[in-house]
């Protein structure tokens, strides 16, 4: 069955980094555009990043570019999320999410999240 | 920026009704819309896209309609396990979902 598990997150101070990592199984990764779902306690969804099957095409929310960066791990199945400067706004569970089958951006599975704390 | 606004915030109904939740767009999505459920300490979960087609394994009590900038996520007959909070999805340009509309008893 599909499976999306996500790991990385933690707390940290402003300005800190971190890398989040989504292992992917049940299907076959590199066919599948993959993308970065955040969603802060108690407040709705907020897409973040995605990336291209291939791992060539990625695009971000305004609010995180230049500071985040997507890639993809086709041999070991795994999709990344490096977080850099982070700021008290980005305090969110992150989730993986596959887009199905086709050229829109909907998404039939999601891990369970991984969850980012940033304060001092 | 495409904004989603579901309404009502909260719907409260009991076990057996018809639920209608709104979603309205502040441009047309064309039928680029997804809905979602999401129930407490879990992730969303696929029910509907291109406004109307079911996701695999949603049971036939939920349908969606609508086109251009109003849709609406109906479910039949409401089962216990249907109460959850629902999230509209555009996906005509970028991604931006609603604010949700929770289902209550």
């Amino acid at each position: 069955q599909v499976q999306l598990v996500e790991s990385g997150g933690g707390v940290v101070q402003p300005g800190r980094s971190l890398r989040l990592s989504c292992a992917a199984s049940g299907f076959t990764f590199n066919r599948y555009t993959i993308h970065w779902v955040r969603q802060a306690s108690g407040r709705g969804l907020e897409w973040v990043a995605v990336v291209s099957p291939d791992g060539n095409h990625e695009y971000y929310t305004d609010s995180v570019k230049g500071r985040f960066t997507i890639s993809r791990d086709s041999s070991k199945n795994t999709l990344s999320l490096q977080v850099n400067d982070l700021r008290a706004e980005d305090t969110a569970l992150y989730y993986c999410a596959r887009q199905g089958m086709s050229d829109d951006w909907w998404f039939d599975y999601w891990g369970q999240g991984t969850l980012v704390t940033v304060s001092s | 920026e495409r904004v989603m606004t579901q309404s009502p915030a909260t719907l409260s109904v009991s076990p057996g009704e018809r639920a209608t939740l709104s979603c309205r767009a502040s441009q047309s999505v064309s039928s680029k819309l997804a809905w979602y459920q999401q129930k407490p300490g879990q992730p969303p979960r696929l029910l509907i896209y291109a406004a109307s087609t079911r996701a695999t394994g949603i049971p036939a009590r939920f349908s969606g309609s609508g086109s251009g900038t109003e849709f609406s996520l109906t479910i039949s007959s409401l089962q216990s396990e249907d109460f959850a909070i629902y999230y509209c999805q555009q996906y005509n340009q970028g991604v931006t979902f609603g604010g949700g509309t929770k289902v209550e008893i």
